[in-house]
C-alpha cells in the first residue's frame, strides 16, 4: 500500500524568509503524481504544485518549488519569500497513474511570523 | 466557471440518524471523489464516481455510500451515525480519468454528530 509521511507537525518561518517542508512516500508504482496542497483556515483545499514522477525536472510555481528525489522517494516543498498569507496547513499527496484516489500525509501547520 | 460546491456547509446530527451530503462538480467534470478529514485520521479517501459508476472505494464501512447522477452531481450518505463520523467531508471533481487530470476541491461540509 502507498503511504505518505510528513514527519514535522509544525513549522514556523519569518516573513520574507525561505522554508522547506518535507515529505516522503512509499510506492511500487512507476507512474504517479505527487502534490502539495494548502489548506487555510477556511478549509478550502488549494493545489500549490504538482510533479509527474516521469519528469526529472523539479516543478516550480512562482515562489513555490519542489525537490523531487525519485530514488529516495522524497518530495519536499520550498517556499521562498514567505508571506503572511502562506500560513496554513500543507499536505503532501500521492496519486497513482490515472487513478483518482489521493493518499495524503498527516499535514504540517506552517506559521509565518511578521 | 463556478467551482465545486457542497451543501450544506454545516450539519449537526445525533447518533443513529442518517445524513446526505451533496456535491456539485465543476461544469463538464465527470469524476467526483469524496474524502473524510478528521484530526486523528487525517484525510482519507471514501470513494470515487465516474459517469454514475463507483470506480474506487476506500476502507470505510458499508454505512458510507454514495451515488452520482446523470448531471455528475454526487451525494454521499451515512447511515446510523456514530460520534466518530464527525468530520469535514470534502469532495473533489476532475474532468475524467486521464493521468493529467487535476482534482479541484469544494469547501467541504462540516458534520457534527452529537
Amino acid at each position: 500500500a502507498q503511504t505518505v509521511t510528513q514527519s514535522q507537525p509544525e513549522m514556523s518561518v519569518q516573513e520574507a524568509e525561505t522554508v522547506t517542508l518535507s515529505c516522503t512516500y512509499d510506492t511500487s508504482e512507476s507512474d504517479y503524481y505527487l502534490f502539495w496542497y494548502k489548506q487555510p483556515p477556511s478549509r478550502q483545499m488549494i493545489l500549490v504544485i504538482r510533479q509527474e514522477a516521469y519528469k526529472q525536472q523539479n516543478a516550480t510555481e512562482n515562489r513555490f518549488s519542489v525537490n523531487f528525489q525519485k530514488a529516495a522517494k522524497s518530495f519536499s516543498l520550498k517556499i521562498s519569500d514567505s508571506q503572511l498569507g502562506d500560513a496554513a496547513m500543507y499536505f503532501c499527496a500521492y496519486r497513482p497513474g490515472a487513478n483518482s484516489k489521493l493518499t495524503f500525509g498527516k499535514g504540517i501547520t506552517l506559521s509565518v511570523r511578521p | 466557471k463556478a467551482g465545486v460546491t457542497q451543501t450544506p456547509r454545516y450539519l449537526i446530527k445525533t447518533r443513529g440518524q442518517q445524513v446526505t451530503l451533496s456535491c456539485s462538480p465543476i461544469s463538464g467534470h465527470r469524476s467526483v471523489s469524496w474524502y473524510q478529514q478528521t484530526p486523528g485520521q487525517g484525510l482519507q479517501f471514501l470513494f470515487e464516481y465516474f459517469s454514475e459508476t463507483q470506480r474506487n472505494k476506500g476502507n470505510f464501512p458499508g454505512r458510507f455510500s454514495g451515488r452520482q447522477f446523470s448531471n455528475s452531481r454526487s451525494e454521499m450518505n451515512v447511515s446510523t451515525l456514530e460520534l466518530g463520523d464527525s468530520a469535514l467531508y470534502l469532495c473533489a471533481s476532475k474532468p475524467g480519468q486521464g493521468f493529467y487530470n487535476e482534482q479541484f476541491f469544494g469547501p467541504g461540509t462540516r458534520l457534527t454528530v452529537l
